[in-house]
């Protein structure tokens, strides 16, 4: 059971363009919605994160909308640069323990 | 800080050989996750510890593979014997008591002949 579906798959942008890449997650106990930004050769970092409680979250240029009762949430990506160029992960955990469960990942490719 | 250290970096080996992944995690973290990835299935958890007990290995996909967290800063990922099918990246990852934010090593890549 896929507890967290991301899509698309991956995704091609011009320098400038708004990507958006969409998470939807199955069990409503969840209460942390983080997205991770991996390099090749790399591990995943962590990009940016949300609860809950509230429905929008920015920091810079990356944005998580995040919507409750649709049990979905993205991340928007203002005035994308190649440098961006990367896979994206969302991922969701309920608890204290933080025990993530990852959506399958999306290779952004922002073209110059 | 140098971050989560793992080694090795690549690991070539042939089925049935035993493997041993190991992991540094981060000075002062008490948490420390392994991950395995690949194409198919994405990132999934294998096990994590807590204060160097483990918690949740029900990710674990069978008997073969094996987790050790000895002391605070050090963890192996055993898997013997292998087999061709555990080829995948293996990360660990670690984080204090307190903050969410998970740090990930950069990942052994495992290829079994």
């Amino acid at each position: 059971q896929q507890q967290v579906k991301q899509s698309p798959q991956s995704l091609i942008v011009q320098k400038g363009g708004i990507p958006i890449i969409n998470c939807a997650y199955e069990n409503t106990a969840f209460d942390y919605f983080p997205w991770y930004q991996q390099f090749p050769g790399k591990g995943p970092a962590l990009l940016i994160a949300i609860r809950p409680d509230v429905s929008e979250k920015k920091e810079g240029r990356f944005t998580i909308s995040f919507n409750k009762s649709a049990k979905q949430f993205s991340l928007h990506i203002m005035d994308s640069q190649p440098g961006d160029s990367a896979t994206y992960f969302c991922a969701a955990s309920k608890g204290s323990n933080y025990k993530l469960t990852f959506g399958k990942g999306t290779l952004l490719t922002v073209n110059p | 800080d140098a971050g989560v250290i793992q080694s090795p970096r690549h690991e070539v080996t042939e089925m049935g050989q035993e493997v041993t992944l190991r992991c540094k995690p981060i000075s002062g973290h008490n948490s420390l996750f392994w991950y395995r990835q690949t194409m198919m299935r994405g990132l999934e958890l294998l096990i994590y510890f807590n204060n160097n007990v483990p918690i949740d290995d029900s990710g674990m996909p069978e008997d073969r593979f094996s987790a050790k967290m000895p002391n605070a800063s050090f963890s192996t990922l055993k898997i013997q014997p292998s087999e061709p099918r555990d080829s995948a990246v293996y990360f660990c990852a670690s984080r204090t008591g307190i903050n969410e934010k998970l740090f990930f090593g950069s990942g052994t890549q495992l290829s079994v002949l």
